[in-house]
């Protein structure tokens, strides 16, 4: 079975800190992203990576950076919180190439920030 | 760009069969998809078609696609209190990344 984890499940952080949201796969997929859910806005890609150290783009990347430098490990990171950021964050995986685009998800990190 | 829209509510009486709907744009998904997400947790994958099926059966759950119409829905039959979640529609965009393009997802509520 496909293991997605985030290093999480709820976080408190303060306006201007610098926040790590850390994601784990275990079955060696290529494509890794995160998601942010709100209530009635379903989720929006906020970047993704198809390979290491490659990122690209998502629909609401602002306020927002990533890091791959390992193939099973995606970390999304707020440089500076803001109380907009206050969301719930999922992670996902899929093995990459074509006709391979099922997307494992992870538990969720629902963060506040104050 | 593409688009995926569902209904925002269901309410059903237990033991009824639900039909959840929804719409997409983009003609080139090769694959649509069904995720289940219950309270405080992650989306779990339910079932997948392939763009070139009209329909699949997977126990309680039944997929029809209407490619024509862009329709795709999902029933699931004999609903218990157990399949209360929100349920999201997804398409696959091609070649972008393996990017999915999500729908606002569907709040089923099963009562009693």
């Amino acid at each position: 079975d496909v293991k997605v984890t985030q290093s999480s499940r709820y976080l408190v952080k303060r306006t201007g800190e610098k926040v790590f949201l850390e994601c784990v796969q275990d079955m060696d997929h290529e494509n890794m992203f995160w998601y942010r859910q709100d209530p009635g806005l379903g989720l929006r890609l906020i970047y993704f990576s198809y390979d290491v150290k490659m990122k690209e783009k998502g629909d609401i990347p602002e306020g927002y950076s990533v890091s791959r430098e390992k193939k099973e490990r995606f970390s999304l990171i707020l440089e500076s919180a803001s109380t907009n950021q206050t969301s719930m964050y999922l992670c996902a995986s899929s093995l990459g190439g074509a006709l391979q685009e099922t997307q494992y998800f992870g538990p969720g990190t629902r963060l506040l920030v104050l | 760009g593409e688009d995926v829209e569902q209904s925002l509510f269901l309410s059903v009486r237990e033991g009824d069969s639900s039909v959840i709907n929804c719409t997409y744009t983009d003609s080139s998904s090769t694959y649509l998809y069904w995720y289940k997400q219950e309270p405080g947790a992650g989306l779990q994958l339910l079932t997948y078609i392939f763009s070139n099926m009209d329909m699949k059966q997977d126990q309680r759950l039944t997929v029809l696609l209407n490619k024509k119409d862009k329709h795709l829905s999902l029933r699931i039959a004999d609903t218990q209190t157990g399949d209360s979640a929100i349920y999201f529609c997804a398409e696959s965009i091609g070649n972008q990344g393996g990017k999915l393009i999500f729908g606002q997802g569907t709040e089923l509520s099963v009562k009693p």
